[in-house]
């Protein structure tokens, strides 16, 4: 257990549709980042917030939208839904290294499958 | 095109054999992580090298960071089925973001 949570675990709707997916960060951590994993795409970089402020943005669609809230969890917002956005997608919150580098702990992901 | 290369995608072998993967670019990083997936899970980090030519065994488990510090290889010896899963490769390309290859899907036949 990586102390990560995500939420929902799975998630079916439909093309057009919006999802909400929510993620709470291991205590005491205050970047939460945001990835897609497909198939054909892998595991890309969304987007990250540090203690509620945007702090890096990657592959991340206009359709996409991010926020942190004040107790630090995160909510990554998905609209005009398409078939392609189908995919795994994980949250992460960061622990500092030895050495200032940094170690990610994933939380268990959401499959959001669009029929 | 990928900022990490690795290889090969998909790697089967019977319970006892050795594998190595292996994780190539033409960049040079400060550092490189190695994290492994398992099927329903989010990735786990392995190992962090930092220095060109370093070696960092974790049991069976043995990561080479290359001299250039432009890739890297994992390299296990008498697979196990809990070896089973994707590894991948990652660098950060800044403080923040954390950049991956495409992974190496493992698996070990009992």
């Amino acid at each position: 257990d990586s102390g990560v949570t995500q939420t929902p675990k799975h998630l079916i709707t439909a093309t057009g549709q919006r999802v909400t997916l929510r993620c709470s960060p291991r205590s005491g951590d205050l970047s939460v980042y945001w990835y897609q994993q497909s198939l054909d795409q892998g595991l890309q970089f969304l987007i990250q917030y540090y203690n509620g402020e945007e702090r890096a943005k990657g592959n991340i669609l206009e359709r996409f939208s991010a926020q942190q809230f004040p107790d630090l969890h995160s909510e990554l917002n998905l609209s005009s839904l398409e078939l392609g956005d189908s995919a795994l997608y994980f949250c992460a919150s960061s622990s500092r290294l030895a050495g200032g580098l940094y170690e990610q702990f994933f939380g268990p992901g959401t499959r959001l499958t669009v029929l | 095109t990928q900022l990490l290369e690795q290889s090969p995608q998909f790697l089967s072998i019977q319970e006892g054999e050795n594998l190595t993967v292996y994780c190539n670019s033409s960049s040079v990083f400060s550092s490189l992580q190695w994290y492994r997936q398992e099927p329903g899970e989010g990735p786990v980090l392995l190992v962090t090298v930092v220095t060109g030519g370093e070696v960092k065994k974790l049991k069976r488990l043995t990561f080479q960071f290359g001299d250039a510090r432009k890739d890297s290889s994992l390299h296990i010896t008498a697979a196990q089925p809990g070896d089973t899963g994707l590894y991948l490769c990652a660098v950060f390309t800044n403080d923040y973001k954390l950049s991956f290859g495409a992974g190496t899907t493992v698996t070990v036949r009992a």
